[in-house]
């Protein structure tokens, strides 16, 4: 089955840019969404097809696309960015959706 | 403003089934129809979990291969409501179960989110 490959963990200072990796080999061909999960909270979409942003997200969030990888970046990180961030995106064919396995970032 | 407002909190024994309920609360003429609703799980501690999604105008459903045969998507366009429901439970699904509307509205689809309901907490224990 398809999988989509994040770093466990990310660990950054206050006002530093953390860039945090999805790896997935159908990521040329779909789109990925990034999600926000603070504990006990339900998850909040911050990236769209790759690098859009929705209304409301600072713009210290970014995403890019490169061949089979996909990079969420955050510039200038605060501490409330602290959070679990998910990767999403469908198979080849669009039909299955997959997450990465989350990415803790610490700041 | 559209919400996805999900039912409570349930408690089944091992064997049982339970029923998530997921009700869009919207503005005067939101089009529930215009969507595919998905469905996601999160075990405690663990990532997030695509189990499926329904066509909320025709109400054609795709399932995860590991829930085919375990699960059942539904929806009451009457009520704006979706419902999931899971059979056989074991304590391998004690999970917060939520529902995510298809970012891609009218007749078309991305597979990717942009509103989460809040979440129902379901535990299996005997």
């Amino acid at each position: 089955s398809y999988e989509l490959t994040q770093p466990p963990s990310v660990s950054v200072s206050p006002g530093q840019t953390a860039r945090i990796t999805c790896s997935g080999d159908a990521l040329p061909k779909q789109y990925a969404y990034w999600y926000q999960q603070k504990p006990g909270q339900a998850p909040v979409v911050v990236i769209y097809k790759d690098s859009e942003r929705p209304s409301g997200i600072p713009e210290r969030f970014s995403g890019s696309s490169s061949g089979t990888t996909v990079t969420l970046t955050i510039s200038g990180v605060q501490a409330e960015d602290e959070a679990d961030y998910y990767c999403q995106s469908t198979d080849n064919s669009g039909t299955y959706v997959v997450f990465g396995g989350g990415t803790k970032l610490t700041v | 403003q559209v919400q996805l407002v999900q039912s409570g909190a349930e408690v089944k024994k091992p064997g049982a089934s339970v029923k998530v309920s997921c009700k869009a609360s919207a503005y005067y003429g939101y089009n529930f129809n215009a969507y595919h609703l998905h469905w996601v799980r999160q075990a405690p501690g663990q990532g997030l979990e695509w189990m499926g999604w329904i066509k909320l105008n025709s109400g054609g459903t795709n399932y995860a291969q590991k829930f085919q045969g375990r699960v059942t998507m539904t929806r009451d366009s009457s009520i704006s409501t979706a419902y999931m429901e899971v059979t056989r439970l074991i304590s391998d699904d004690t999970a917060v179960y939520y529902c995510a509307r298809d970012s891609c509205g009218g007749d078309c689809y991305s597979g990717g989110f942009d509103i989460w309901g809040q979440g129902t907490t379901v535990t299996v224990s005997a």
